[in-house]
């Protein structure tokens, strides 16, 4: 069971932008933990796309940006391209749990 | 870089105990905090557990009483055990590099499956 609530799917145009939330709560995201966020192409593993909130790997494009504010997490997307076309996690700390946790995961279509 | 390999049975009978090994290349396991991490067929990704340096561990509360994990510093190996398997533990499981909070190093899966 997720404790970081996620929109089951997003859907934009190509060049669009479009945005992902991450809905946590006061033992995650409200505590101050930071939120991270995965890119899982179909039959591969996750993807480190954004950590520590809104800072980027190498090699990750600069039309992925995240943000965090009170207990919720955004994920966005500008320049929506075909290759996007896949699922997107958050992934946070929670202090109740003693542990990590994973948002439900948005599947976003590119149209 | 360092390179993470699952490996496992592949099929598992219900009641049985799973055991998987996750081989680290490239890097060492000192210093680091590495994960378990499972995800069943068409579902989310769950936080199984962590292991710190082969010696700590925490675990999700929801399988903490059937997960075991432990790690072998000569062979660079981590360790799964999770006993009396259901159907409900068919899922691809990943072993992950923790760096502090997230994980930035990824297997590229092991699928077991739980069937008579």
């Amino acid at each position: 069971q997720s404790v970081l609530t996620q929109p089951p799917s997003v859907s934009g145009a190509p060049g669009q932008r479009v945005t992902i939330s991450c809905a946590g709560s006061n033992s995650n995201i409200g505590a101050g933990y930071d939120v991270h966020w995965y890119q899982q192409l179909p039959g591969t593993a996750p993807k480190l796309l954004i950590y520590g909130n809104n800072n980027r790997p190498s090699g990750v494009p600069d039309r992925f940006s995240g943000s965090k504010s009170g207990t919720s997490a955004s994920l966005a997307i500008t320049g929506l391209q075909a290759e996007d076309e896949t699922d997107y996690y958050c992934q946070s700390f929670d202090s109740r749990l003693s542990g990590y946790v994973f948002g439900t995961g948005t599947t976003v279509t590119v149209l | 870089q360092v390179q993470l390999q699952e490996s496992g049975p592949g099929l598992v009978k219900p009641s049985e105990t799973v055991s998987l090994t996750c081989t680290v290349s490239g890097g060492s396991l000192s210093g680091y905090y590495w994960s378990w991490i499972r995800q069943p067929p068409g579902k989310g990704l769950e936080w199984i557990g962590y292991i710190y340096d082969s010696g700590s561990t925490n675990y999700s509360p929801s399988l903490k009483i059937r997960v075991t994990i432990s790690g072998d510093t000569s062979k660079n190996q981590l360790s799964l055990k999770l006993r009396s398997v259901t159907a409900a533990d068919t899922a691809v499981y990943y072993c992950a590099r923790v760096q502090m909070g997230w994980f930035d190093s990824w297997g590229q899966g092991s699928l077991v499956t739980v069937s008579s």
